[in-house]
């Protein structure tokens, strides 16, 4: 029972390099995101999808990208690394049903961008 | 758009006691759901409780129950006789509808700083 699986667990990049975020759920969620978590801020919503092949943007999705080609995975794309996107993000996924079901968090990963 | 405001940034409070953490909303919408959250020191999510719009009665989690006051917007958390594990940052969170008529992504409050003093 792995849940929702991010990696890595922390980064440290260089101002302009690029990486990818993984996050990868086995529930079979039709419903992912990406939330990123600054000191004092809470989490606010970076991208979503709601299933393969469709994605939309959050509050906040200027610098990143994502896609969606399979049900279980949805990668976060950093293209050129700013000091500004130095937080923790969260995947999160959740089942498509009627209502509001919870979403289910991966463990985080801590990006420094230095 | 949706908004939440939390207006403790942080509560000490006695082991054992009850504790009630603060959360209103906002949103335009009829339809929508209310959560909590807690983030341990170790930095995980964990969901701890949820609200229908539409339920009338109060959501109640052994120890977590939501006092849901829908004309007030308010949905604060209460938690029943704390322990020295409920210290940890705490979450209220709201999902809508989206376009699509499914539910939207979260918006979170910015937290609470629950420490629970022996």
């Amino acid at each position: 029972n792995a849940g929702v699986t991010q990696t890595p667990k922390f980064q440290v990049l260089k101002t302009g390099q690029s990486m990818t975020l993984q996050c990868a759920q086995d529930m079979n969620h039709e419903y992912m995101s990406w939330y990123r978590q600054d000191p004092g801020m809470g989490l606010r919503l970076i991208h979503y999808s709601v299933g393969a092949g469709i994605t939309d943007q959050g509050e906040v999705p200027n610098g990143y990208n994502v896609s969606r080609s399979t049900t279980e995975d949805f990668p976060l794309r950093l293209l050129s690394a700013a000091p500004s996107q130095t937080s923790v993000y969260f995947c999160a996924s959740s089942p498509r049903t009627g209502g509001f079901p919870e979403a289910f968090f991966g463990q985080g990963t801590r990006l420094t961008v230095v | 758009a949706q908004k939440i405001t939390q207006t403790q940034p942080g509560m000490f409070v006695q082991e054992k006691e009850a504790v009630t953490l603060d959360c209103t909303y906002d949103t335009s919408d009829q339809s929508y759901g209310l959560f909590w959250y807690k983030q341990p020191s170790s930095g995980e999510m964990i969901f701890l409780i949820y609200q229908g719009s539409y339920d009338e009665q109060n959501a109640t989690e052994g120890r977590y129950s939501l006092n849901f006051q829908k004309a007030r917007k308010s949905a604060n958390l209460v938690i029943s006789a704390s322990q020295l594990g409920d210290s940890a940052m705490y979450f209220c969170a709201m999902r809508a509808t989206d376009s699509g008529g499914g539910a939207d992504g979260l918006t979170f409050g910015k937290g609470t700083h629950l420490i629970i003093q022996p």
